[in-house]
């Protein structure tokens, strides 16, 4: 079974732009959940997204944003960036993603690393 | 302060050594602990997974959780140099699709030296 992938594996942006990052869920998976990882603040829990709607957000500003199309990929979008944006994005597929047991264990992707100039 | 604590290292131990990693927590709803290993470049990958509290093994790796000092370990016996990588515990406790309610540590980074 091939697991989450995520495109591209590797970004480079200016101050100002967006970016669009794509998720691939595990297929079968419903529940997508996108992460950001630094080394200051750890991983970060943005937004959790199932049958193409977020069920769940972190405290994020309203420039992160997502969706999900009905084949459960996802992709992420992220406007008017800035330098602190530069990061490792996460995502994340689980069946259910509702914590009710190993059954909706998460299981991530490699990541996106983005770098804002 | 954060839901999740957890020293962020480094840890270097020279191989064969037991290497003990540990978090904290704060919210008493957390029923759901995991440890995620990740390697350099690589996503997060699902090393232990424990309901509730008492001791779960699996070959050289031990989790140990606590709930009633919310804290909790995992164990690694005879270290290899293959487990240097960044250790996350993560937690969770909701049921009944509320959706993700995982909370994570900031990681552990672990050497193992030959």
């Amino acid at each position: 079974k091939a697991g989450v992938t995520q495109t591209p594996r590797y970004l480079i942006k200016t101050r100002g732009q967006q970016v669009t990052l794509s998720c691939s869920p595990i297929s079968g998976h419903r529940s997508v959940s996108w992460y950001q990882q630094t080394p200051g603040q750890g991983l970060q829990f943005l937004f959790e997204y199932f049958s193409e709607t977020q069920r769940n957000k972190g405290n994020f500003p309203g420039r992160f944003s997502g969706r999900q199309f009905s084949n459960s990929r996802s992709e992420m979008n992220v406007s008017t960036l800035e330098l602190g944006d530069s990061a490792l994005y996460l995502c994340a597929s689980s069946l259910a993603g509702s914590s009710g047991g190993l059954a909706d264990t998460q299981y991530f992707g490699p990541g996106t690393r983005l770098t804002v100039l | 302060q954060k839901e999740v604590e957890q020293d962020p290292g480094p840890l270097s131990v020279p191989e064969g050594a037991i290497v003990s990693l540990n978090c904290t927590y704060s919210n008493s709803a957390f029923q759901y602990f995991m440890w995620y290993r990740q390697y350099s470049r690589k996503g997060p990958e699902l090393l232990m997974y424990t309901y509730s509290s008492g001791n779960k093994e699996d070959g050289r790796f031990t989790a140990q959780v606590d709930k009633s000092s919310k804290y909790i370990s995992l164990f690694i016996r005879d270290s290899q140099p293959s487990d240097s990588a960044t250790y996350l515990c993560a937690m969770s406790g909701s049921q009944g699709g509320d959706g993700n309610d995982m909370r994570f540590g900031a990681g552990t980074r672990l050497t193992v030296k030959p």
